[in-house]
């Protein structure tokens, strides 16, 4: 099982910014991927959940309406985009996979880091 | 602030036992599992303990975690240098309809 994530952003106060995450390993459409970030020298804190047989998505509060979880079944890649940037959004940002909605996060991508200068 | 608390730091020295507590609500530890995270200094969270008290494959027995209530704990025993590391709780919030992460305890081994 590997998630590889995309590569490192910066960002302008105001963008978007869009990180991928490529499942191999497993059947992409059988697990839930998750996003969840860290800001420099923080704990972690979650994004949403993305169902890439469904499509369906469950967000966190603190990030609905600025959030989209998306796939890209040919490849089996998952995307997640967050808009409206700020400096408080500076952090690394992780996908990781779960069987259930509520299920634990078994294996995790290494990680992107998301810069937006202040 | 997060939802679940946890000590900012405990320490150890090589042999002795540890523990880590993480506090919570009647919305997330005392309804769902409790899910613990390692996180090794520059790399990604891993999964340490799953469903309050199970280890994945990998893991070795001195790690084991307990749920009580509306609290959890993980004991580390025979503590040694490599545990020296960022712990994270985690559960699922009915009241947030999210997850939820303690702010991580990092363990020192003196």
């Amino acid at each position: 099982v590997q998630l590889v994530q995309s590569g490192a952003e910066v960002k302008k106060p105001g963008a978007s910014v869009k990180v991928s995450c490529k499942a191999s390993g497993y059947t992409f459409t059988a697990y839930y991927l998750h996003w969840v970030r860290q800001a420099p020298g923080q704990g972690l804190e979650w994004l949403g959940w993305f169902n890439p047989n469904s499509g369906g998505t469950k967000y966190g509060q603190k990030f609905q309406g600025r959030v989209t979880m998306t796939k890209d079944t040919s490849i089996t890649t998952a995307h997640m985009e967050l808009s409206r940037l700020t400096s408080d959004d500076t952090a690394v940002y992780y996908c990781a996979r779960s069987l259930a909605a509520t299920g634990h996060f078994d294996y995790w991508g290494q990680g992107t880091l998301v810069t937006v200068p202040s | 602030q997060s939802v679940l608390t946890q000590p900012p730091s405990a320490s150890g020295t090589p042999g002795q036992r540890v523990t880590i507590s993480c506090s919570g609500s009647s919305s997330n530890i005392e309804s769902y599992y409790v899910n613990w995270y390692q996180q090794l200094p520059g790399t990604a969270p891993k999964l340490l303990i799953y469903r309050n008290n199970q280890r994945p494959s990998g893991v070795p027995d001195r790690f084991s975690g307990s749920r009580s209530g509306t609290s959890a704990s993980l004991a580390i025993r025979g503590l040694r240098s490599e545990d020296e590391a960022d712990y994270y709780c985690a559960a699922w919030d009915d009241s947030l309809s999210g997850w939820v992460f303690g702010g991580g305890t990092k363990l020192t081994v003196l």
